[in-house]
């Protein structure tokens, strides 16, 4: 069955400190993976988009990994800030079957 | 430009009736799709549609449709409402490519509906 794990399931850190979150999944044929960034009472907004060939992806501090192996992806936040407390969530794209498989999300708090 | 429109914002019905949702994309954008959202089930795909024509649907009954305009507005409508329906539902929309391409979708801020 076509899954998306994300652990943890909230995180707490202090400002400026670093974080990763994870991503596992088990789509296959596997299309891309995207991670999400979403505040809350609004609609996500796209961080980074990842196909199989790329292992790496920044996009400002946030920097995401895939190892298509292994499918696992992480994302990485760099000296978190009080506006980076949100939902992150990660989907794998699929050609065939269930094109979208969404994971349930990591909410993490940045604390002052 | 503008983002993502989606209208009501909030809306509250009861068990038995049907609502229409609507979503403007931004403009340019030819791909419309749909999600669902729950505490419970997390985001779901609901409906994706490209040049007034469903491209990809997701598992949900037939009492979810939508449609697309020409100028690639659209809506979805939900016909006789459970409560089980309640929902954040999200509309999002990109240049042309399918869901499980690499455009970048852009989200608009949702339809918080309540069926009471």
């Amino acid at each position: 069955k076509n899954q998306v794990e994300q652990s943890p399931q909230s995180l707490i850190i202090l400002e400026g400190k670093n974080c990763t979150l994870q991503c596992n999944y088990t789509v296959s044929p596997f299309s891309n993976l995207r991670w999400y960034k979403q505040d809350t009472g609004r609609g996500p907004v796209s961080l980074t988009i990842m196909t199989f060939s790329e292992n790496t992806k920044s996009n400002g501090r946030y920097t995401a990994t895939l190892d298509a192996d292994t499918k696992q992806s992480s994302l990485h936040i760099t000296a978190s800030q009080l506006s980076d407390s949100a939902s992150y969530i990660c989907v794998v794209s699929s050609e065939y079957g269930n094109k979208l498989v969404f994971g349930a999300g990591t909410i993490l708090r940045v604390k002052s | 430009k503008a983002g993502v429109t989606q209208t009501p914002r909030y809306l509250i019905k009861t068990r038995g009736q049907q609502v229409t949702l609507s979503c403007s994309p931004i403009s340019g954008h030819r791909s419309v799709s749909w999600y669902q959202q729950t505490p419970g089930q997390g985001l779901q795909f609901l409906f994706e549609y490209f040049s007034e024509t469903q491209r990809n649907k997701g598992n949900f009954p037939g009492r979810f449709s939508g449609r697309q305009f020409s100028n690639s507005r659209s809506e979805m409508n939900v016909s006789t409402l459970e409560l089980g329906d309640s929902a954040l539902y999200l509309c999002a929309s990109s240049l042309a490519g399918e869901i499980t391409s690499t455009d970048t979708q852009y989200f608009g801020p949702g339809t918080r509906l309540t069926v009471l």
